[in-house]
């Protein structure tokens, strides 16, 4: 079964360093979106990519936070620096047709220190 | 500003029981999705609710949409310690295509 690959699993980063993830979707899924999961609520979106465009940025914390999709394949959200706020698991998810939903990736936790 | 809420957040239950999670939203939509997340783990797809009416069932959950009263249920029927985890809604707008998470539920099943 396909499945979103990202990476690495775990992060332990301390504060004011940068940190990077990554993500590559289930082939063929022109749409990819960054979630991020405080421990104990719901995810909420980051960024929405529609091939290689961002389709929805409006949440993503633009002074730190950027993600590329550069040939609407996988992708990169980086962080820097990192606060302590940032602690959270961070989901990749792909998807090509609505009416099945979104698979999701493995995640990041990321740990700031 | 779009709400998606669920109750209970909090849901301990003996094996054998059954109960019914709620999802309320505050948006016209007529995609509601259903997903479980494990401690520690991603979420995983349990169903997909894609118009008024829709009912799906697989193995001891069963979910169903109410687009007019925006409110989407989950039924555990005859509970199992295997079914604790924490499940989650999610809406998609008519007007957008952004999933949009509701609190979530902690289910544990008690033997």
């Amino acid at each position: 079964e396909a499945e979103v690959a990202q990476s690495p699993r775990y992060k332990i980063t301390e504060k004011s360093q940068a940190v990077a993830f990554w993500c590559d979707p289930i082939s063929g899924h022109a749409t990819l979106y960054w979630y991020r999961q405080i421990l104990g609520q719901g995810p909420e979106l980051l960024v929405q990519f529609q091939d290689e465009s961002v389709v929805d940025d409006s949440q993503l914390p633009k002074d730190r936070f950027s993600a590329e999709r550069l040939k609407g394949v996988d992708s990169t959200l980086k962080i820097q620096p990192a606060e302590l706020g940032d602690s959270a698991m961070y989901l990749c998810a792909s998807s090509s047709d609505l009416n099945y939903g979104y698979t999701f990736g493995s995640g990041t936790r990321l740990t700031v220190v | 500003e779009l709400k998606v809420e669920q109750n209970p957040l909090f849901l301990s239950m003996q094996e054998g029981k059954n109960y019914t999670i709620y999802c309320n939203y505050s948006t016209t939509s007529d995609r509601l999705y259903w997903y479980r997340q494990d401690p520690g783990k991603s979420l995983e797809s349990l169903f997909v609710l894609l118009s008024n009416g829709a009912v799906k069932q697989e193995g001891r959950l069963m979910a169903s949409l109410d687009t007019k009263a925006r409110l989407s249920t989950l039924h555990i029927t005859a509970a199992v310690h295997d079914l604790s985890a924490t499940y989650f809604c999610a809406v998609v707008p008519n007007t957008g295509n952004q999933f949009y998470f509701g609190t979530g539920t902690s289910l544990t099943v008690i033997p």
